[in-house]
């Protein structure tokens, strides 16, 4: 199975700063997704980052706010832009294997985000 | 209305006890569907998939109705490790996967 790591696992940052969390994967993978978790929510798709070319975001979501980077099949980047109280979030990195029958979908560990 | 819509519970039940999951998905293009359980504070993690003729993982069941758009989880003998949070997946093309709210499940010793 696919092995994800994120960076940082927590952070807490000031409303109006921006922070970037990296999602590292340890085999090449096709699909790369972001989805944020509110506290006490389910999960919600922000985007699909694209190796080589623009994200794809979700209804809600726009590049200005959540820029990403795919520079190659393992990493990806997400910044949360000028942050408000709002943004306080888990941020999980996701992949999907498609060595595995049923396109299994994995999950990083998460970056818990406190927006003061 | 969401997409995938569970039961958000509490389910609090006994060690050694069944309890069933339910969820709907109202998007008649999801092609495939998963059970996911949640840890608190973890990452969610794959249970099992779920198929039409039903699967069965050791005290794990899963079932899919596309006629009725309904999936259920059965837990048999149920252990306190099973407490978490159990999330609904339905995956339309592209990788869209919805998630539904989660059930979560308290088991008493």
């Amino acid at each position: 199975s696919a092995v994800i790591s994120q960076k940082p696992s927590r952070d807490i940052c000031q409303r109006g700063t921006s922070l970037t969390i990296q999602c590292q994967v340890d085999s090449q993978v096709t699909m790369m997704f972001w989805y944020r978790q509110q506290p006490g929510q389910s999960l919600t798709l922000i985007a699909t980052a694209n190796q080589g070319s623009e994200a794809t975001y979700e209804s809600g979501f726009v590049i200005d706010k959540f820029p990403i980077s795919r520079p190659n099949l393992t990493f990806s980047t997400l910044t949360v832009s000028n942050m408000s109280p709002e943004d306080s979030s888990i941020y999980l990195c996701s992949v999907v294997d498609s060595r595995t029958s049923t396109d299994t979908q994995y999950f990083g560990p998460g970056t818990r985000l406190t927006v003061l | 209305r969401k997409e995938v819509e569970q039961d958000p519970g509490p389910f609090n039940v006994p060690e050694g006890a069944t309890v069933a999951f339910n969820c709907t998905y109202s998007n008649s293009a999801s092609q495939s569907f998963f059970w996911y359980r949640q840890d608190c504070r973890k990452e969610p993690k794959l249970l099992m998939s779920v198929y039409s003729s039903g699967n069965e993982d050791g005290r794990f069941t899963a079932q899919l109705n596309r006629a009725s758009q309904y999936i259920s989880l059965l837990i048999r003998d149920s252990k306190l490790s099973d407490s978490a949070t159990y999330l609904c997946v339905a995956r339309r093309g592209g990788f869209k996967t919805i998630f539904g709210a989660g059930t979560r499940l308290f088991v008493k010793a």
